[in-house]
């Protein structure tokens, strides 16, 4: 009954390579976003998708591309992996509204080496 | 912009001691506050909110009172266990429904 399940949980990758991380969630949210969180635990908001629309784009290489095939799914993928996309990183989902909170996936730990 | 200041940590407390973590914001508008808890290897997960000033949000014993007058949602805790020893983030959801997260504050308590 897991609400907000990413995969995978570690990924450990050479410089150059390309993967992706997968999002899902199961609360009927309309609203799901991905976050990178670096080394000193600071957070920082990449991407934000409202019903399959692209809402917020905040300043990403553009070798991170997001895609929302449904309201329920969004995945992250990442071209030419650098050393300094090492980072957890977070999906997340809410409810649109200023009253709903944001319900946070377990992370995946990108390790670029 | 919206923006949240969080205490700085690390902060190390005995068990029993009472907790403290400072949280201001700055806003345009009317934002609702929301305290996170992320514990070792996990992702966040809410504590508490409150949207509206003067509302007091409350969860495991945590309090944190939304002060308009003071722009601050200080979270605090009577008597702290060694299972609450994790990294605390303050919140806000501002007018664009854009969340701003303060940069964390860890907490060890000791037996």
């Amino acid at each position: 009954d897991t609400a907000v399940s990413q995969t995978p949980k570690y990924l450990v990758t050479q410089m150059g390579n390309d993967k992706s991380i997968k999002c899902e969630q199961n609360l009927g949210h309309d609203t799901m976003y991905w976050y990178k969180q670096d080394s000193k635990k600071f957070l920082k908001i990449m991407f934000s998708y409202n019903n399959k629309e692209l809402i917020i784009n905040e300043t990403v290489p553009n070798r991170f591309s997001p895609k929302s095939p449904d309201k329920a799914h969004l995945n992250l993928h990442i071209n030419s992996l650098e050393l300094g996309d090492s980072a957890v990183y977070f999906c997340a989902s809410s409810v649109r509204g200023p009253n709903s909170p944001l319900h946070f996936g377990n992370g995946t730990r990108l390790t670029v080496t | 912009g919206d923006s949240v200041t969080q205490m700085e940590g690390p902060v190390t407390l005995s068990e029993e001691a009472f907790l403290t973590i400072n949280c201001t914001y700055t806003a345009t508008g009317y934002p609702s506050l929301f305290w996170y808890v992320q514990y070792p290897g996990e992702g966040l997960q809410l504590l508490l909110k409150a949207t509206k000033a003067d509302d007091k949000g409350s969860n495991k014993g945590f309090e944190a009172t939304y002060r308009k007058e003071t722009t601050s949602f200080h979270l605090e805790k009577g008597s702290v266990q060694v299972s609450d020893s994790a990294v605390y983030f303050c919140a806000l959801n501002g007018d664009r429904n854009q969340f701003y997260f303060g940069t964390g504050t860890s907490l060890t308590v000791i037996p």
